[in-house]
């Protein structure tokens, strides 16, 4: 099956900081890519989904300039969460697809970015 | 607001029973659906989807769905340790994929 990958698998950082997660598939073009957050015992919740080549489609009550979202090559999207703080302490999960509308098109997803913030 | 809504459990099973997931959707527009397996600390990984009514088997595992009743389930035959896991459902509007998860129920298949 296609493979996805997540950069860092874990990371930990001082409040106020600024944290970069990759997001890479690995041997197919991904024609969208969707970033998930999920707090503990709780569900996959999706924050917004991405194109290639254009602007990310926010979740409504996702800061779109706090989780900022940039999905530059079919194979690459990045999330940063600028001016982190406690409470975005979770766990950030991407998956990707290769193309859109049939119903059996499967979202593969990373292994997940466990981010705390101190 | 569409949901997916599923028991939380935990559903406890002996090793060998069948183990019986259900989940239940609000949107009539969805037209597929999605178990995910997740153990904890792991991101989740998929065991089956279906989209049309009746069942659907792979292995050990047998996907149920009915739209009539908006109504999706996963049963899973001689269950083992290794199934102890959080299942999640999810389904996909149609036109899209964006996926809308439930809650997910915890199993735990004990010896």
């Amino acid at each position: 099956g296609a493979v996805v990958s997540q950069h860092p698998s874990r990371v930990i950082c001082k409040s106020g900081t600024s944290v970069k997660i990759e997001c890479r598939s690995l041997d197919f073009q991904a024609t969208t890519m969707f970033w998930y957050r999920q707090f503990p015992k709780q569900s996959l919740m999706l924050m917004a989904t991405s194109n290639e080549g254009s602007k990310a489609t926010y979740e409504q009550g996702v800061e779109k300039d706090k989780f900022l979202i940039n999905h530059a090559s079919l194979t690459l999207s990045t999330l940063t969460v600028t001016s982190a703080h406690p409470e975005d302490s979770s766990f950030y999960i991407c998956s990707a697809t290769t193309s859109g509308g049939a119903s059996y098109n499967e979202q593969f997803f990373g292994p997940g970015t466990r981010l705390t913030v101190l | 607001q569409k949901e997916v809504e599923q028991n939380s459990g935990p559903l406890s099973v002996p090793e060998g029973a069948i183990a019986s997931l259900n989940c239940t959707y609000s949107d009539r527009g969805s037209q597929s659906f999605f178990w995910y397996r997740q153990y904890s600390g792991k991101s989740p990984e998929l065991i089956m989807f279906i989209y049309s009514n009746g069942d659907k088997e792979d292995g050990r595992f047998t996907a149920q769905l009915n739209k009539a009743s908006q109504y999706v389930s996963l049963l899973i035959r001689d269950s083992q340790p290794s199934d102890s896991a959080t299942y999640l459902c999810a389904d996909k509007e149609g036109g899209g994929n964006k996926l809308t998860f439930g809650t997910g129920t915890q199993l735990k298949v004990e010896l």
